[in-house]
């Protein structure tokens, strides 16, 4: 079946540790999102690619870094930089329709003890 | 600043009424904007979408308007069940950019 997988569904990491979520779809979109979400919130953006080998910042970046070596991945790093990082992280892809709908994994929940 | 607001407290009706929920955007010029629904620690489900030249969309027992002018839109249920109790998203979307931003969402609680 196609779709967005992203691995590990829960985190635990200590203060100052750098962490790696995966993200990989294989709908052969072109385009890749990573969301944050807080308690009772909606989704902030993080970054964005819209091709292989470049990618946006988006509304909340600072801490975070991503890379799109391969369509079919958009891996985030939460690094010891973002001072607040428990909180849920969604990955979404579309296709090149400036339209076209968000297609959502199943999320990581990341908690810093 | 640009800022996206939904009803922000829960809207609770009861099983058979038609829910309203608003999404209110200051500051964007919106070429569309898409309507999400969200369960408890899942993802965002794709529900509909309204390009900024259409009144209206329809889907089933779902509708959307867009209002430019008033820089609104509203998503209603019809004939609502306690299987629609969900959190629902809008999303706005420009046309030069990939950048899909969301409100806050509102939680729908459909009583029996």
């Amino acid at each position: 079946d196609g779709g967005i997988t992203q691995s590990p569904k829960y985190l635990f990491r200590k203060e100052g540790q750098n962490v790696t979520l995966s993200c990989e779809q294989n709908l052969n979109h072109d385009a890749m999102y990573w969301y944050r979400q807080d308690p009772g919130q909606g989704l902030r953006l993080i970054y964005y690619s819209q091709i292989v080998n470049d990618f946006q910042k988006g509304d909340i970046a600072e801490g975070y870094s991503v890379s799109r070596e391969k369509k079919e991945s958009f891996p985030l790093t939460v690094t010891s930089a973002q001072k607040n990082p428990t909180a849920f992280y969604l990955c979404a892809s579309r296709t090149g329709e400036w339209t076209g709908e968000l297609f959502f994994g199943e999320g990581s929940r990341l908690t810093v003890l | 600043s640009q800022k996206i607001e939904q009803n922000s407290e829960a809207l609770n009706i009861q099983e058979g009424k038609t829910a309203t929920l608003t999404c209110n955007y200051t500051n964007y010029s919106p070429a569309y904007l898409q309507w999400y629904r969200q369960d408890p620690g899942r993802g965002p489900v794709f529900l509909l979408l309204i390009r900024e030249n259409e009144k209206e969309k329809r889907k089933e027992r779902l509708k959307v308007t867009f209002d430019t002018t008033l820089k609104q839109s509203l998503f209603h249920i019809t004939a609502s069940q306690p299987a629609d109790s969900a959190t629902y998203l809008c999303a706005i979307g420009s046309s030069n950019t990939g950048k899909l931003i969301f409100g806050q969402g509102t939680t729908l609680q459909v009583k029996p």
